[in-house]
């Protein structure tokens, strides 16, 4: 069974500039969520799809934004990045609507110049 | 943002020793979870523990679920060198949203 898969793997923009990281997650899994793992912070919740709604949101501006589509995957959109948005983008599903244990895909290196 | 006290936050051993790491918090959770990442990777699901004073083994790591639901320790008996990497606890309450440790690096010498 194919796990959770993410594109592109790495991503290369400049400060102002718009980015879209999508996520496929594993198979009948309903549930999508987003995290940034940036130096030194640590892993932080950015959102939880769920059916196509968000479900939850984590602390992060509102230029953070996604959408899950009718097929499970998800789109995480960062618009006007900022240097500190640097991070690895990590996205997990789940079969069931927040209370079942997230596998994790391999992340989105994004690098903001 | 939120997260567990983990610890400890290094550690450098032998191979074949034990290792014992654990997260606590102020908080309760209905699930524990463990997860190993390596370098660049995502995060790996180790264990999962859904009920308090759930002991789980898979392998050599072994993990339990504290009886308050505040805290969670992970063992790995015999290390070897591919047990080098770095353990995360999280916990979740059922909002979608795992909150983590700071993460626990273990390296281990041939």
């Amino acid at each position: 069974e194919a796990g959770v898969t993410q594109s592109p793997t790495h991503l290369i923009k400049t400060r102002g500039q718009q980015a879209t990281l999508r996520c496929s997650p594993i198979s009948g899994h309903t549930s999508v969520y987003w995290y940034q793992q940036a130096l030194g912070l640590g892993l932080q919740f950015l959102l939880w799809y769920d059916e196509g709604e968000e479900r939850n949101r984590g602390n992060f501006p509102p230029r953070f934004s996604g959408r899950q589509f009718p097929n499970y995957s998800s789109e995480l959109n960062v618009n006007a990045l900022e240097l500190e948005d640097s991070a690895l983008y990590l996205c997990a599903s789940s079969p069931r609507t927040g209370v079942e244990t997230q596998y994790f895909g391999p992340g989105t290196r994004l690098l903001v110049l | 943002g939120q997260q567990l006290n983990q610890s400890p936050q290094s550690m450098f051993i032998q191979e074949g020793e034990d290792v014992s790491m654990n997260c606590t918090s102020s908080s309760i959770f209905n699930t524990w979870l463990w997860y190993k990442q390596d370098p660049g990777e995502g995060p790996v699901l180790l264990i999962a523990l859904y009920k308090a004073g759930e002991l789980t083994s898979n392998g050599r790591l072994t993990a339990q679920f504290g009886i308050t639901r505040k805290d969670s320790f992970l063992n790995i008996s015999a290390s070897i060198p591919s047990d080098v990497g770095i353990y995360f606890c999280a916990g979740l309450r059922g909002t979608g949203k795992l909150i983590f440790g700071q993460g626990t690096t273990l390296q281990v010498k041939p």
